[in-house]
C-alpha cells in the first residue's frame, strides 16, 4: 500500500516570490508520482509527473519537481509565482503498470497556494 | 475535444434517501473512475472500470454503493441509503490505457458535490 503526506494544508506567498510545495511519500514497491492542479470551480488537471528517468521534472507553466528516492520525497516548485498559480495541488503516487495498466492513484490531502498581489 | 461530463453539479438530500450521479467520458477512454473527495482531503478511489468490467472496487462501501457502466461508455454512481459522512465532491474520471506509459493521462470532471443532512 501507499500513502501520501503533504505537510503543508495552506501556503500563503507574495507574487513573484518563490514557492516549495512539500510531498512525502511511503510505499514498499517502486512508484510513479504526480502533481495535481485545482483551479477554482475546475477539475482536477496533470500538471507534471515522474515516471523513470531524469529525476527533475518540469511543467509547460514554469513548476518543477524533483524525485528523491533516498528521502522519499518530491516536492514541488517554481521561482517565481503569478496571481493564477492561486489553485489547490494534489501530490500523488501509483504503483507501475497497475491493475489494466491504468494508474491507480493515491492522493495526499492537497495544499492550497494563495498567491498575494 | 469535449471534457469528462458530470451530472449533477449539487446535490443535497436527507440521511437515509438515495441518489445517483451519472458521468460520460471522453470519447474513445476506455477506462472510467470514480473518486470520493472529503472536504479536507484528497480524491480517494472508489472503483475502476475498464469498458465495462470493474477493475479494482476494494474500496467501495458495497452495502450502500454501487456503480456500473452497462454499454461501456457512461455510468452510473448511486448511494442508498445516504449516511451524514457521504457528503462529499464525487468525481469522475477516464483514461485511454496504455499499459502505464508517459503517454497515458487521466481526465477529471468537474464533478459532483453531495452535502446530506
Amino acid at each position: 500500500a501507499q500513502s501520501v503526506t503533504q505537510l503543508d494544508s495552506q501556503v500563503p506567498v507574495f507574487e513573484e516570490a518563490p514557492v516549495e510545495l512539500r510531498c512525502n511519500y511511503s510505499s514498499s514497491v517502486s512508484v510513479y508520482l504526480f502533481w495535481y492542479v485545482q483551479y477554482p470551480n475546475q477539475g482536477l488537471q496533470l500538471l507534471l509527473k515522474y515516471l523513470s528517468g531524469s529525476t527533475l521534472v518540469e511543467s509547460i507553466n514554469g513548476f518543477e519537481a524533483e524525485f528523491n528516492k533516498s528521502q522519499t520525497s518530491f516536492h514541488l516548485r517554481k521561482p517565481s509565482v503569478h496571481i493564477s498559480d492561486t489553485a489547490e495541488y494534489f501530490c500523488a503516487v501509483s504503483p507501475p503498470n497497475s491493475g489494466a495498466g491504468s494508474y491507480q492513484l493515491t492522493f495526499g490531502k492537497g495544499t492550497k497556494l494563495s498567491v498575494i498581489p | 475535444e469535449a471534457g469528462v461530463a458530470q451530472s449533477p453539479r449539487y446535490k443535497i438530500i436527507e440521511k437515509r434517501q438515495s441518489v445517483a450521479f451519472w458521468c460520460n467520458p471522453i470519447s474513445g477512454h476506455a477506462t472510467l473512475y470514480w473518486y470520493q473527495q472529503i472536504l479536507g482531503q484528497g480524491p480517494k478511489l472508489l472503483i475502476q472500470f475498464q469498458n465495462n468490467g470493474v477493475v479494482d472496487d476494494s474500496q467501495l462501501p458495497k452495502d450502500r454503493f454501487s456503480a456500473e457502466r452497462l454499454k461501456g461508455v457512461d455510468s452510473t454512481l448511486k448511494i442508498q441509503p445516504a449516511k451524514l459522512e457521504d457528503s462529499a465532491v464525487y468525481l469522475c474520471a477516464s483514461s485511454i490505457p496504455t499499459g502505464g506509459t508517459a503517454n497515458e493521462k487521466l481526465f477529471f470532471g468537474s464533478g459532483t458535490q453531495l452535502s446530506v443532512l
